[in-house]
């Protein structure tokens, strides 16, 4: 039991490459989220998705796609990567508005 | 929106020393929870704790919703619970639950 897993742990991208940063989750929880945490911070939502099937903007959506591909597995995609989006991502899943659990985080950094 | 509130910003203690951390929100909320980011960047759950208290170890929480505050007691400090406490709290936003952030304490334990 995994519990939720990103890939990958580390990124550097060079200024408007494109990534997708993947998470899964073995809990068979509905809900999944995706954040950044920029240094010093608290965690920002970026989308989130409440069941399979269904995507709804966060705090921070701007410059990201996301895709809840299955009920394990809800992607991030950058399609034009910047420097602002240098950051640390995280993904969290939870059941119905109940507890939520985080995976590792993926550090990118964007040159 | 809801604001969330942690008290204090940065705390420095000596190992085996007491300490509690505060949590105040702006507004009815469904749910609350802890989390503990050591130096790695890893994000630990505490506590899910809507009400009540909860107890973990060295480690105990209470919230009083009515009053739209939580606490988090550490006892005994250990360096190793170094690092920075977020508490975070669930809202409805539309038809979907959302984990808004507090900024978090900075814990330092120094031996």
């Amino acid at each position: 039991n995994a519990g939720v897993t990103q890939t990958p742990k580390f990124q550097v991208l060079k200024t408007g490459q494109s990534m997708t940063l993947q998470c899964a989750q073995d809990m068979n929880h509905n809900s999944m989220y995706w954040y950044r945490q920029d240094p010093g911070m608290g965690l920002r939502l970026i989308y989130y998705s409440a069941s399979e099937g269904t995507t709804d903007k966060g705090e921070v959506p701007n410059g990201y796609n996301v895709s809840r591909l299955n009920k394990r597995e809800f992607s991030l995609r950058l399609e034009s990567a910047a420097p602002s989006q240098t950051s640390v991502y995280f993904c969290a899943s939870s059941p119905m508005h109940t507890e939520a659990f985080f995976g590792q985080g993926t550090r990118l950094t964007v040159v | 929106g809801i604001q969330v509130e942690q008290s204090p910003p940065d705390l420095i203690l000596q190992e085996g020393a007491n300490s509690t951390l505060r949590c105040n929100f702006s507004d009815s909320v469904n749910n609350l929870q802890w989390f503990h980011q050591n130096p790695w960047g890893q994000l630990i759950n505490l506590f899910y704790i809507p009400s009540g208290t909860k107890q973990n170890g060295r480690l105990s929480a209470t919230t009083v919703a009515t009053e739209r505050y939580s606490l988090l007691y550490i006892s005994s400090s250990q360096t190793t619970d170094s690092g920075v406490y977020f508490c975070a709290v669930y809202i409805r936003a539309d038809s979907n639950y959302q984990l808004i952030w507090g900024a978090g304490t900075k814990l330092i334990i120094k031996p």
